[in-house]
């Protein structure tokens, strides 16, 4: 089965720093995995998801990027993080292909606050 | 992308059945219903999905009606854990060109287990 491993669990940054998180997967190999925000009494947002090593789709313009370095490792980043970017950033992770029949499955999360 | 519409808020008494419904009447043939539920300040979990059979795991039960265009999440014994918000999705189709999707959250159901 697949594990997923998201750090840190909580993450206070000032505004205007720099922003790394990592998120790796384990059992499962040539996945799709996603980085999903949810804003404080908000409902869940598809940031971004990733289909193989280097290919990124966005699908909210802001003002994050992600990379997929490595087959199951994906990285949300910020060069200056904003207010607006305080949230609950969730990784996810389905078997991959083109399967109808895949659940996503969801990491433990990072709890950002900017101040 | 098939839209869904449930309750907001639901109320259950601890051990009964919760029957929490979904409606997804524009849902194309191909596109399966997924269930989720998101226990406070923790990631989503799958519960269950299916395409037009009733489907049962060790979790709960899905049933789609014949026309696929409502289903029924059922929580056989409700206990004080299962107090969640539930979402139910339809999953957009994979196909050779579009590769991976995400899934799309509405604001889902809150189900509150009353001991």
């Amino acid at each position: 089965s697949q594990t997923i491993h998201q750090w840190p669990a909580t993450l206070v940054q000032p505004v205007g720093s720099p922003l790394s998180l990592e998120c790796t997967v384990e059992g499962t190999s040539n996945p799709n995995l996603y980085w999903y925000r949810q804003a404080a009494g908000r409902g869940l947002q598809l940031l971004f998801y990733s289909v193989g090593i280097g290919q990124i789709s966005s699908e909210v313009p802001q003002n994050l990027s992600a990379s997929r370095p490595q087959d199951r490792q994906f990285i949300l980043s910020s060069k200056k993080l904003l207010l607006s970017d305080s949230g609950f950033y969730l990784c996810a992770v389905d078997s991959g292909g083109f399967s109808y029949n895949s659940p996503l499955h969801f990491g433990n999360g990072t709890r950002l606050t900017v101040t | 992308d098939a839209k869904t519409t449930q309750p907001p808020s639901m109320d259950c008494a601890e051990g009964r059945a919760a029957n929490l419904p979904c409606n997804h009447s524009t849902i194309s043939g191909n596109e399966y219903v997924y269930w989720y539920r998101q226990i406070h300040s923790q990631g989503p979990q799958y519960i269950i999905h299916g395409l037009k059979n009733n489907e049962t795991n060790e979790m709960a039960s899905l049933i789609i009606t014949e026309d696929r265009k409502s289903s029924t999440l059922i929580l056989p014994h409700a206990t004080l854990r299962d107090t969640a918000v539930y979402y139910c999705i339809v999953r957009p189709s994979l196909d050779s060109g579009g590769g991976a999707d995400g899934l799309t959250f509405g604001k889902g159901t809150h189900l509150i287990i009353q001991p």
